[in-house]
């Protein structure tokens, strides 16, 4: 079965500094797909980077960039010149066979 | 554009009441559709899926059921609700030949 586990409930860090949230998964598979959501405040889902398993390079998008372990099944995300507007549930997901996995999410305070 | 609307926004019903909560897509056709659930402090669980009209597939066992009478329309129902059902329910849908999925707005449902 496929499982995604986030080992940190709450993570914090200073405007401007740098922070990154773990994520490992659990599957058999070899063809799949790795995100990380942002759930603000407002309770909606906004998709801040995906992941092809197939692919070496790790995804950027802007200030979010990824670090992808595909042997150690480890998929983290890292936020740069982090910002007020950051702070929200963070959520790791896989995809595959048309379905979603999600973890249980990280909680980012972002500290004027 | 395609957009995702759920509906209502809020609930509250008492245990044993009835539940029907509604999900439609716009601007797209045969998309994959989903259910998830997400209780106070915790991930998204994937409720149902389904992959076109009359197809559902269940991921829980639980009291609840879903159906897709049109082509960009997904119901979560349940005939008798407990209070363990309350939380945050989210429809989701991706395109059929992509990975990528946009979720709505959500219903907070608290069951009392």
């Amino acid at each position: 079965a496929q499982t995604v586990t986030q080992s940190q409930p709450e993570m914090s860090v200073q405007e401007a500094e740098t922070v990154t949230l773990s994520c490992t998964y659990d599957t058999s598979e070899s063809d799949y797909y790795l995100f990380w959501y942002k759930q603000p405040p407002s309770r909606q889902m906004i998709l801040v980077i995906r992941q092809e398993a197939y692919k070496q390079q790790n995804a950027t998008e802007n200030r979010f960039s990824v670090n992808f372990q595909k042997a150690a099944k480890s998929f983290s995300l890292k936020i740069s010149d982090s910002q007020l507007g950051d702070a929200a549930m963070y959520f790791c997901a896989y995809y595959t066979g048309n379905q979603f996995y999600f973890g249980t999410g990280t909680s980012l305070t972002v500290i004027p | 554009s395609q957009t995702i609307h759920q509906w209502p926004a809020t609930l509250v019903q008492p245990v044993g009441s009835p539940l029907s909560l509604e999900c439609t897509v716009e601007g797209t056709s045969n998309p994959n559709l989903y259910w998830y659930r997400q209780a106070a402090g915790r991930g998204l669980q994937l409720l149902f899926y389904s992959v076109g009209i009359g197809q559902i597939s269940s991921e829980v066992p639980q009291n609840l059921s879903a159906s897709r009478p049109q082509d960009r329309q997904f119901i979560l129902s349940s005939k008798k609700l407990l209070l363990s059902d309350s939380g945050f329910y989210l429809c989701a849908w991706s395109p059929s030949f992509t990975n990528e999925q946009f979720f709505g707005p959500g219903t907070r449902l608290t069951v009392l």
